[in-house]
Protein backbone atom coordinates (compact mmCIF):
# COMPACT_ATOMS: atom_id res chain seq x y z
CA UNK A 1 0.00 0.00 0.00
CA UNK A 2 1.54 3.26 -0.94
CA UNK A 3 -0.78 5.63 1.00
CA UNK A 4 0.48 8.96 2.66
CA UNK A 5 3.45 8.53 5.21
CA UNK A 6 4.95 10.66 7.41
CA UNK A 7 7.90 9.91 9.70
CA UNK A 8 8.75 10.02 12.66
CA UNK A 9 5.61 9.33 14.40
CA UNK A 10 6.55 10.44 17.44
CA UNK A 11 9.30 13.11 18.64
CA UNK A 12 10.16 13.99 21.91
CA UNK A 13 12.58 17.02 21.88
CA UNK A 14 13.70 19.70 24.52
CA UNK A 15 12.73 23.70 24.17
CA UNK A 16 15.26 24.86 22.28
CA UNK A 17 15.68 21.86 19.71
CA UNK A 18 15.23 21.59 16.28
CA UNK A 19 12.84 19.29 14.67
CA UNK A 20 11.74 17.92 11.47
CA UNK A 21 9.54 15.96 9.92
CA UNK A 22 8.77 14.53 6.27
CA UNK A 23 6.19 13.24 4.37
CA UNK A 24 5.74 11.50 1.73
CA UNK A 25 2.66 11.69 -0.38
CA UNK A 26 0.95 9.46 -2.71
CA UNK A 27 2.86 9.16 -5.87
CA UNK A 28 1.10 10.91 -8.13
CA UNK A 29 -0.75 13.56 -5.96
CA UNK A 30 -0.08 16.89 -6.86
CA UNK A 31 -1.48 18.44 -3.81
CA UNK A 32 0.57 18.39 -0.58
CA UNK A 33 -1.01 19.92 3.04
CA UNK A 34 0.11 20.22 6.31
CA UNK A 35 -1.78 20.29 9.51
CA UNK A 36 -1.43 21.18 13.05
CA UNK A 37 -3.70 18.98 15.74
CA UNK A 38 -4.23 19.81 19.15
CA UNK A 39 -5.95 17.44 21.87
CA UNK A 40 -10.03 18.01 21.59
CA UNK A 41 -9.52 20.13 18.56
CA UNK A 42 -9.90 20.13 14.85
CA UNK A 43 -6.83 20.17 12.47
CA UNK A 44 -5.68 23.33 11.93
CA UNK A 45 -4.24 24.52 8.24
CA UNK A 46 -0.89 25.49 8.01
CA UNK A 47 0.59 25.24 4.63
CA UNK A 48 -0.25 24.23 1.02
CA UNK A 49 2.05 22.88 -1.98
CA UNK A 50 0.54 22.59 -5.25
CA UNK A 51 3.40 20.49 -6.73
CA UNK A 52 6.91 21.84 -5.77
CA UNK A 53 5.29 25.82 -5.31
CA UNK A 54 4.40 26.88 -1.78
CA UNK A 55 1.07 28.34 -2.56
CA UNK A 56 -0.31 29.43 0.71
CA UNK A 57 0.96 29.45 4.73
CA UNK A 58 -0.94 30.30 7.56
CA UNK A 59 -0.45 32.69 9.68
CA UNK A 60 -0.18 30.28 12.51
CA UNK A 61 3.36 29.77 11.38
CA UNK A 62 5.71 31.85 12.60
CA UNK A 63 8.79 32.18 11.20
CA UNK A 64 10.58 29.28 13.27
CA UNK A 65 8.59 27.01 10.49
CA UNK A 66 9.66 26.15 7.78
CA UNK A 67 7.81 23.98 4.85
CA UNK A 68 9.51 22.52 1.58
CA UNK A 69 8.39 20.04 -1.34
CA UNK A 70 11.55 20.87 -3.46
CA UNK A 71 10.72 17.95 -6.33
CA UNK A 72 7.22 17.92 -6.05
CA UNK A 73 7.34 15.11 -4.42
CA UNK A 74 8.08 14.34 -0.51
CA UNK A 75 7.87 17.55 1.66
CA UNK A 76 9.02 18.53 4.86
CA UNK A 77 8.32 20.87 7.58
CA UNK A 78 11.46 21.93 10.06
CA UNK A 79 10.38 23.64 13.06
CA UNK A 80 13.25 25.63 14.60
CA UNK A 81 14.05 26.32 18.28
CA UNK A 82 10.97 24.56 19.87
CA UNK A 83 8.67 25.60 22.26
CA UNK A 84 6.13 23.98 24.77
CA UNK A 85 3.42 25.12 22.49
CA UNK A 86 4.59 23.24 19.17
CA UNK A 87 3.33 20.13 21.28
CA UNK A 88 0.73 18.87 18.85
CA UNK A 89 -0.18 16.02 16.16
CA UNK A 90 1.34 17.19 12.93
CA UNK A 91 -0.78 15.96 9.93
CA UNK A 92 0.01 15.79 6.08
CA UNK A 93 -2.55 15.21 3.48
CA UNK A 94 -2.19 14.58 -0.40
CA UNK A 95 -4.92 15.02 -3.07
CA UNK A 96 -4.91 14.67 -6.99
CA UNK A 97 -6.33 17.57 -9.05
CA UNK A 98 -7.19 21.20 -9.95
CA UNK A 99 -9.35 21.48 -6.97
CA UNK A 100 -9.39 19.51 -3.85
CA UNK A 101 -10.63 15.84 -4.25
CA UNK A 102 -10.33 13.30 -1.87
CA UNK A 103 -7.78 13.67 0.72
CA UNK A 104 -5.35 11.25 1.84
CA UNK A 105 -4.04 11.60 5.26
CA UNK A 106 -0.76 10.28 6.79
CA UNK A 107 -1.00 9.18 10.25
CA UNK A 108 0.78 12.04 12.08
CA UNK A 109 3.89 12.74 13.43
CA UNK A 110 2.60 13.57 17.14
CA UNK A 111 5.42 16.09 18.66
CA UNK A 112 6.13 16.48 22.65
CA UNK A 113 8.61 19.41 23.47
CA UNK A 114 9.67 19.04 26.78
CA UNK B 1 -17.89 31.99 16.57
CA UNK B 2 -16.03 29.44 14.56
CA UNK B 3 -16.95 29.05 10.84
CA UNK B 4 -17.66 25.07 11.33
CA UNK B 5 -19.56 24.33 13.99
CA UNK B 6 -20.39 20.15 15.18
CA UNK B 7 -23.06 18.97 17.10
CA UNK B 8 -23.39 17.08 18.98
CA UNK B 9 -19.87 17.45 20.68
CA UNK B 10 -20.24 13.81 22.34
CA UNK B 11 -22.33 11.39 21.47
CA UNK B 12 -22.66 7.76 23.38
CA UNK B 13 -24.90 5.22 21.68
CA UNK B 14 -26.00 1.54 21.53
CA UNK B 15 -25.23 -1.02 19.04
CA UNK B 16 -28.14 -1.22 16.34
CA UNK B 17 -28.78 2.81 17.20
CA UNK B 18 -29.61 5.27 14.32
CA UNK B 19 -26.74 7.88 14.76
CA UNK B 20 -27.45 11.12 13.21
CA UNK B 21 -24.18 14.01 13.57
CA UNK B 22 -24.69 17.26 12.15
CA UNK B 23 -22.25 20.39 10.54
CA UNK B 24 -23.45 23.97 10.16
CA UNK B 25 -20.86 26.35 8.20
CA UNK B 26 -21.03 29.97 8.07
CA UNK B 27 -18.99 30.71 4.58
CA UNK B 28 -19.47 30.10 1.24
CA UNK B 29 -17.90 26.10 -0.24
CA UNK B 30 -17.32 24.12 -3.10
CA UNK B 31 -17.51 21.35 -1.17
CA UNK B 32 -18.16 19.43 2.32
CA UNK B 33 -16.04 16.14 3.43
CA UNK B 34 -16.68 14.15 6.27
CA UNK B 35 -13.94 12.50 7.92
CA UNK B 36 -13.29 9.91 11.00
CA UNK B 37 -10.36 9.86 13.07
CA UNK B 38 -9.42 6.82 15.46
CA UNK B 39 -8.08 7.57 18.70
CA UNK B 40 -4.15 7.74 17.82
CA UNK B 41 -4.58 7.25 14.40
CA UNK B 42 -4.85 9.03 11.34
CA UNK B 43 -7.57 10.53 9.73
CA UNK B 44 -10.03 8.68 6.43
CA UNK B 45 -11.89 10.15 4.41
CA UNK B 46 -14.99 8.59 4.67
CA UNK B 47 -17.18 11.75 1.64
CA UNK B 48 -16.45 14.46 -0.47
CA UNK B 49 -20.00 16.50 -1.69
CA UNK B 50 -21.34 19.04 -2.92
CA UNK B 51 -24.75 18.51 -3.22
CA UNK B 52 -27.19 16.24 -2.11
CA UNK B 53 -26.48 12.79 -0.78
CA UNK B 54 -24.08 10.03 -0.68
CA UNK B 55 -24.26 6.83 0.46
CA UNK B 56 -21.33 4.18 1.30
CA UNK B 57 -22.50 1.16 3.16
CA UNK B 58 -24.32 1.93 6.47
CA UNK B 59 -22.85 5.48 6.36
CA UNK B 60 -24.82 8.21 4.55
CA UNK B 61 -24.16 11.86 4.55
CA UNK B 62 -26.47 14.83 2.90
CA UNK B 63 -25.93 18.19 2.26
CA UNK B 64 -28.49 21.09 2.18
CA UNK B 65 -26.63 24.12 0.66
CA UNK B 66 -28.92 27.12 0.72
CA UNK B 67 -29.27 25.98 4.75
CA UNK B 68 -25.64 25.44 4.62
CA UNK B 69 -25.98 22.12 6.79
CA UNK B 70 -24.97 18.70 6.38
CA UNK B 71 -25.57 15.77 8.36
CA UNK B 72 -24.29 12.01 8.77
CA UNK B 73 -26.13 9.56 9.47
CA UNK B 74 -24.86 6.02 10.34
CA UNK B 75 -27.54 2.97 10.28
CA UNK B 76 -26.75 -0.15 12.73
CA UNK B 77 -24.13 1.63 14.38
CA UNK B 78 -21.62 -1.06 15.63
CA UNK B 79 -18.76 -0.71 18.11
CA UNK B 80 -16.25 -0.64 15.52
CA UNK B 81 -17.92 2.94 14.81
CA UNK B 82 -16.42 4.48 17.72
CA UNK B 83 -14.27 7.25 16.32
CA UNK B 84 -14.09 11.19 16.46
CA UNK B 85 -15.64 12.26 13.35
CA UNK B 86 -14.89 15.53 11.83
CA UNK B 87 -16.62 17.91 8.97
CA UNK B 88 -14.45 19.94 6.76
CA UNK B 89 -15.62 22.55 4.33
CA UNK B 90 -13.57 23.57 1.44
CA UNK B 91 -13.29 27.06 0.53
CA UNK B 92 -14.38 28.47 -2.70
CA UNK B 93 -12.79 30.68 -5.52
CA UNK B 94 -9.71 31.26 -4.95
CA UNK B 95 -9.34 29.26 -1.57
CA UNK B 96 -10.72 26.27 -3.00
CA UNK B 97 -7.97 24.11 -1.49
CA UNK B 98 -7.90 25.00 1.93
CA UNK B 99 -10.26 23.15 4.23
CA UNK B 100 -11.20 24.65 7.41
CA UNK B 101 -12.54 21.73 10.27
CA UNK B 102 -14.80 21.23 13.02
CA UNK B 103 -13.65 20.68 16.41
CA UNK B 104 -15.27 17.38 15.79
CA UNK B 105 -17.84 15.00 17.25
CA UNK B 106 -16.48 12.03 19.54
CA UNK B 107 -18.93 8.93 18.90
CA UNK B 108 -18.75 5.67 21.52
CA UNK B 109 -21.07 2.49 20.80
CA UNK B 110 -21.19 0.46 23.46
CA UNK B 111 -21.95 -3.55 22.57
Amino acid sequence: DTGVSQDPRHKITKRGQNVTFRCDPISEHNRLYWYRQTLGQGPEFLTYFQNEAQLEKSRLLSDRFSAERPKGSFSTLEIQRTEQGDSAMYLCASSLGENTGELFFGEGSRLTVL
Amino acid sequence: KNEVEQSPQNLTAQEGEFITINCSYSVGISALHWLQQHPGGGIVSLFMLSSGKKKHGRLIATINIQEKHSSLHITASHPRDSAVYICAVQGDGGSNYKLTFGKGTLLTVNP
